[in-house]
């Protein structure tokens, strides 16, 4: 079946790179997808990707995918306080899937 | 265009009660969705609709809870005779083929069943 995992938590020193990492099982979607959720809030979308692509730059963002282990990465450079957020891949295919969802947390 | 909106932001209800919320998508998306989602968890995703047309329902959907998109347009989500086991944060999104189907999300509405 379909199941998309994420660690539950991250906490990083600001100013340092973060990375979230998600391993999914079905590797049929056209697009993967990172989205931030602050407390309280709706889901906001960072980036995505192409299936066909390794990687995507964003500014602070850098996405990586390895279609081969199905594991997708989010990095942020120079990490802030104001990313302190829960973090959520997601992909869709005949099902919409998010994972469970990584709370990042950025410290002084 | 604002983005996705909905309405109330915030419900409270008695346990049995019905409820209503409302969903208005970015203007030219015709895909439109409903997810639920509970403290710690990631969406879960209950139903979609293109234009005004269902087209998928999750198991999660009981029979209790009816999706509405009348005119395409706005959306409504009804549950009635509410559980405790309702209580989460209700989300809408929208999309279109146009956005790499990248679903925009409204800020959500908080229900809680007493």
């Amino acid at each position: 079946g379909e199941d998309v995992e994420q660690s539950l938590f991250l906490s990083v020193r600001e100013g340092d790179s973060s990375v979230i990492n998600c391993t999914y099982t079905d590797s049929s979607s056209t697009y993967l997808y990172w989205y931030k959720q602050e407390p309280g809030a709706g889901l906001q979308l960072l980036t995505y990707i192409f299936s066909n692509m390794d990687m995507k730059q964003d500014q602070r963002l850098t996405v990586l995918l390895n279609k081969k282990d199905k594991h997708l990465s989010l990095r942020i450079a120079d990490t802030q306080t104001g990313d302190s957020a829960i973090y959520f891949c997601h992909y869709n295919t005949d099902k919409l899937i998010f994972g469970t969802g990584t709370r990042l947390q950025v410290f002084p | 265009d604002t983005g996705v909106s909905q309405d109330p932001r915030h419900k409270i209800t008695k346990r049995g009660q019905n409820v209503t919320f409302r969903c208005d998508p970015i203007s030219e998306h015709n895909r439109l969705y409903w997810y639920r989602q509970t403290l710690g968890q990631g969406p879960e995703f209950l139903t979609y609709f293109q234009n005004e047309a269902q087209l998928e329902k999750s198991r999660l959907l009981s029979d209790r809870f009816s999706a509405e998109r009348p005119k395409g347009s706005f959306s409504t989500l009804e549950i009635q005779r509410t559980e405790q086991g309702d209580s989460a944060m209700y989300l809408c999104a929208s999309s279109t083929r146009q956005s790499q189907e990248t679903q925009y999300f409204g800020p959500g509405t908080r229900l809680l069943v007493l």
